[in-house]
């Protein structure tokens, strides 16, 4: 059963920093892309952040650019996502999410993991 | 980069067909994937590429695109079908993703 779960949420405050984690299980992580998606509190879905299966292609919504970064461990099937500079529109429900590559739909959601950002 | 646009809700009948829009210029030259979320859940896809369903969906769920309009459609709506649902398109000219802002479909 495919699985990702994410952890590393919780309350910060502006301008601080976070480091996100995705593990992943059944199936072969190294073959897939994996990406970030938030959620705002009563809003719509929001990309944030894709890395392909080789870690070649790495891409960032321009809302985060600069301030977030993705990397993969494939020795332990997991995604970090680093968020720095934080401001309270990053205020949201970040799920991790699986792709055949970076440009395909996502076939696999996580439950997600709140990050709420104060002033 | 360009903006999906939806209808922040859709209201339909038990029973009766619910159409959901997604709108952009282009978009009828675009691949469409659209995806449910029911409360307090993750989104699932419910349909790729325009027009097709992953495993495990049913067949009252369809997706059409042409011209300015991409557009799911769901037949013999049910109380269960009650959700949001959002429409994806990959911009190749950013290597972006965009969302559309998400349509609430009430089941009267």
């Amino acid at each position: 059963e495919v699985q990702l779960v994410e952890s590393g949420g919780g309350l910060v405050k502006t301008g601080g920093s976070l480091r996100l984690a995705c593990a992943a299980s059944g199936f072969i992580f190294r073959s897939f892309a994996i990406i970030w998606v938030r959620q705002a509190p009563g809003k719509g879905l929001e990309w944030v952040s894709s890395i392909s299966s080789t870690s070649i292609h790495i891409y960032y919504a321009d809302s985060v650019k600069g301030r977030f970064t993705v990397s993969r461990d494939d020795a332990n099937n997991s995604v970090y996502l680093q968020l720095d500079s934080l401001t309270v529109e990053d205020t949201a429900i970040y799920y991790c999410v699986r792709g055949p590559s970076v440009m395909d739909p996502f076939d696999y959601w996580g439950q997600g993991t709140l990050v709420t950002v104060s002033s | 980069s360009f903006v999906l646009t939806q209808p922040p809700s859709v209201s339909v009948a038990p029973g009766k067909t619910a159409k959901i829009p997604c709108e952009e210029n282009t978009i009828g030259s675009k691949s469409v994937h659209w995806y449910q979320q029911k409360p307090g859940q993750a989104p699932v896809l419910v349909v790729y590429e325009d027009s097709a369903r992953p495993s495990g969906v049913p067949e009252r769920f369809s997706g059409s695109n042409s011209g300015n309009t991409a557009t799911l459609t769901i037949s013999r709506v049910e109380a269960g079908d009650e959700a949001d649902y959002h429409c994806q398109v990959w911009d190749r000219g950013s290597d972006h993703w965009v969302f559309g802002g998400g349509t609430r479909l009430t089941v009267l």
